[in-house]
């Protein structure tokens, strides 16, 4: 299968803790992108890169979420200090770096922070 | 602020008919727009996709209208089954970022 995969699918983890999460793309894809779903809503954009540059950031983001991209390949998104609220479902997409281009999705992983 | 809007969360309809989804947006700086389909406890998957230069794509049973001056979208699913019962999102894009809209939830009564 050669579509975007994630890893894990499900983490519980108690409050206070790091989390890391990884996403591997669709192999040729320069752009890749993290996106957070809560209950009810659609995806939310959170950042994205093209190869390892990290090109935008939402203010979603706030500073306990670090995002990389070392080698322009998979990526990992880390959580530090985790809070309740950052219980939700973490997808990860990419693409390639053309204009109208579609971003293709992983099956997400689910985050329950207790 | 939701740039994105899809006004109807729910909507049943049976085996055979016709499905229509709506979604408005605000943003004209818009130029592509895209339908996922999400099951539950699984990532969004892509449907069809329109630009901003056309105002009708089709793909099989699927069918995506655009009206730019109401900034007004819809997907038309022709005939419903089954399988097609699951939460659909309306997407908009402006270069790099998706936005999406809170998805409706499409049931499809046998």
């Amino acid at each position: 299968d050669t579509g975007v995969s994630q890893d894990p699918r499900h983490k519980i983890t108690k409050r206070g803790q790091n989390v890391t999460f990884r996403c591997d793309p669709i192999s040729e894809h320069n752009r890749l992108y993290w996106y957070r779903q809560t209950l009810g809503q659609g995806p939310e954009f959170l950042t994205y890169f093209q190869n390892e540059a990290q090109l935008e950031k939402s203010r979603l983001l706030s500073d306990r979420f670090s995002a990389e991209r070392p080698k322009g390949s998979f990526s990992t998104l880390e959580i530090q200090r985790t809070e309740q609220g950052d219980s939700a479902m973490y997808l990860c997409a990419s693409s390639l770096a053309r204009l109208q281009e579609t971003q293709y999705f992983g099956p997400g992983t689910r985050l329950l922070v207790l | 602020d939701q740039q994105v809007k899809q006004n109807s969360p729910s909507l049943s309809v049976q085996e055979g008919r016709i499905s229509i989804l709506n979604c408005d947006y605000t943003n004209s700086m818009f130029d592509y727009f895209l339908w996922y389909k999400k099951y539950p406890a699984e990532g969004p998957t892509f449907l069809i996709s329109i630009s901003s230069i056309k105002d009708k794509n089709e793909d099989g049973r699927f069918t995506v209208f655009l009206n730019k001056s109401a900034k007004h979208l819809s997907l038309h699913i022709v005939p419903s089954q089954p399988g097609d019962s699951a939460v659909y999102f309306c997407a908009a894009s402006d270069d790099y970022k998706l936005s999406f809209g809170a998805g409706t939830t499409v049931t499809v009564r046998a």
